[in-house]
């Protein structure tokens, strides 16, 4: 069966510091990926989705960067953190077949930058 | 994108059924309407989708309206493993990439 796995599940960092949280998955190959941020109390928003390796498509400006190295594997990245990257961060892969219609979620990161 | 309208908050009680109401006047004729819930500090969790017919699954049931403008997510019974925020979304169906876009969503508070 299929896994998804974040990581870390919380982290607390510094104004101005790098950043970089990894989702992998199990089971599946070639899967479309995704990085969504949620806010306090708000809905989701996606940042990035990827189609294969290498190829990454950003939904909103912002000073966050994706990069998948590997099949299963992608990564969100920043160089200098900022207050307002604060949030819940989802990665998520949809499904293929007769799932191809649903996306499964990790278990989400949650930032705090201080 | 479809934007959807739902209620903020709704309770039910143990065992009861639970309608939980979603517009999306905007929806493309191509969208499928997706439900999905979220427990405290978790991920999503998928839920049900459809795209014109009524659609039942082990979770939940979703009936969607005539003209596709609103559709409702039907828990027949509901159980405390059931309180969560319900999110009701459009999206694209079969294609290579389903962005989904979830708003504020229903706060279901289940009572014993």
């Amino acid at each position: 069966s299929q896994t998804i796995h974040q990581w870390p599940a919380t982290l607390v960092q510094p104004v101005g510091s790098p950043l970089s949280l990894e989702c992998t998955v199990e089971g599946t190959s070639n899967p479309n990926l995704y990085w969504y941020r949620q806010a306090a109390g708000r809905g989701l928003q996606l940042l990035f989705y990827s189609v294969g390796i290498g190829q990454i498509s950003s939904e909103v400006p912002q000073n966050l960067s994706a990069s998948r190295p590997q099949d299963r594997q992608f990564i969100l990245s920043s160089k200098k953190l900022l207050l307002s990257d604060s949030g819940f961060y989802l990665c998520a892969w949809q499904g293929t077949g007769v799932a191809k219609n649903i996306q499964y979620f990790g278990a989400g990161t949650r930032l705090s930058v201080l | 994108d479809a934007k959807t309208t739902q209620p903020n908050s709704m309770e039910s009680n143990e065992e009861e059924p639970v309608h939980l109401p979603c517009n999306h006047s905007t929806i493309s004729g191509t969208d499928y309407i997706h439900w999905y819930r979220q427990l405290p500090s978790q991920g999503p969790e998928y839920v049900i989708h459809g795209l014109t017919s009524n659609v039942n699954n082990r979770m939940a049931s979703l009936a969607i309206a005539e003209d596709r403008k609103s559709s409702t997510l039907i828990l027949h019974r509901a159980t405390l493993r059931d309180a969560a925020v319900y999110y009701c979304t459009g999206g694209p169906g079969g294609t290579s990439y389903g962005k989904l876009t979830f708003g504020q969503g229903t706060i279901l508070t289940v009572h014993p």
